[in-house]
């Protein structure tokens, strides 16, 4: 079964500290997309990243970067040099090519970023 | 501008009292979906539409229903909520359902008393 999992309830750390955001998940599937989207305090949810599973290469662009790897089924996000607008709930996810067709999401975690 | 509209973004009504949720998308996305947010519980998808007239149940379909009758509307139908069906409910298209990141609406906050 899908399952995507994110331990991290909640995690609190001071600005400019770097943080790394769990997530991993469960596929019988060879090919898949896993996904990360961030949700601010305002409430609206906005896409980060797509990485497929043929695709460990780390991504980076700007302080956020992905780290995937298929050998522990983890695909981990980590913001350098935190800053009080990083402050939100970010969503891991997961869709499978060759299952059903639900996309599965983590429950989030709930970054909060102190002055 | 590419969007997702959801409408209303907020309602209070009564525990039986039918309503619709409206959602609109203006990317010709084919993949529409309905979730829903609550504390603890991240988000479940309750629909989702792979086209026109292809519609099917996700995590959470009891007590809910849809209709995808043309391409852009996806509207969520709560022929009788109840208090428990309280939340935050997202509505999300996207290109391709596997490979294509999903828009989201802004969110429409429901209370049932």
């Amino acid at each position: 079964a899908q399952k995507v999992t994110q331990a991290q309830t909640e995690i609190s750390v001071v600005e400019k500290e770097d943080v790394t955001l769990d997530c991993v998940y469960e596929t019988r599937d060879t090919t898949y997309y896993l996904f990360w989207y961030k949700q601010p305090p305002s409430g609206e949810l906005v896409f980060l990243i797509r990485r497929n599973s043929f695709d460990e290469q780390n991504e980076i662009s700007g302080r956020y970067s992905w780290n995937f790897q298929k050998s522990t089924s983890s695909f981990n996000f980590t913001i350098t040099a935190s800053q009080v607008v990083d402050s939100a709930v970010y969503f891991c996810a997961l869709s499978e090519v060759n299952r059903d067709d639900k996309i599965i999401f983590g429950k989030g975690t709930r970054l909060h970023i102190l002055p | 501008e590419a969007q997702v509209t959801q409408n209303p973004r907020y309602l209070i009504t009564v525990t039986g009292k039918k309503l619709t949720v409206t959602c609109s998308q203006n990317m010709n996305h084919e993949y529409m979906s309905w979730y829903r947010q609550d504390p603890g519980l991240g988000l479940r998808q309750i629909y989702y539409s792979m086209n026109v007239e292809v519609t099917d149940k996700g995590d959470v379909p009891e007590g809910y229903k849809v209709s995808r009758k043309e391409k852009r509307n996806f509207p969520l139908i709560l022929e009788s909520p109840s208090p428990n069906q309280t939340s935050l409910y997202f509505c999300a298209s996207s290109l391709h359902r596997v490979t294509g990141e999903l828009f989201f609406g802004e969110g429409s906050r429901l209370t049932v008393l």
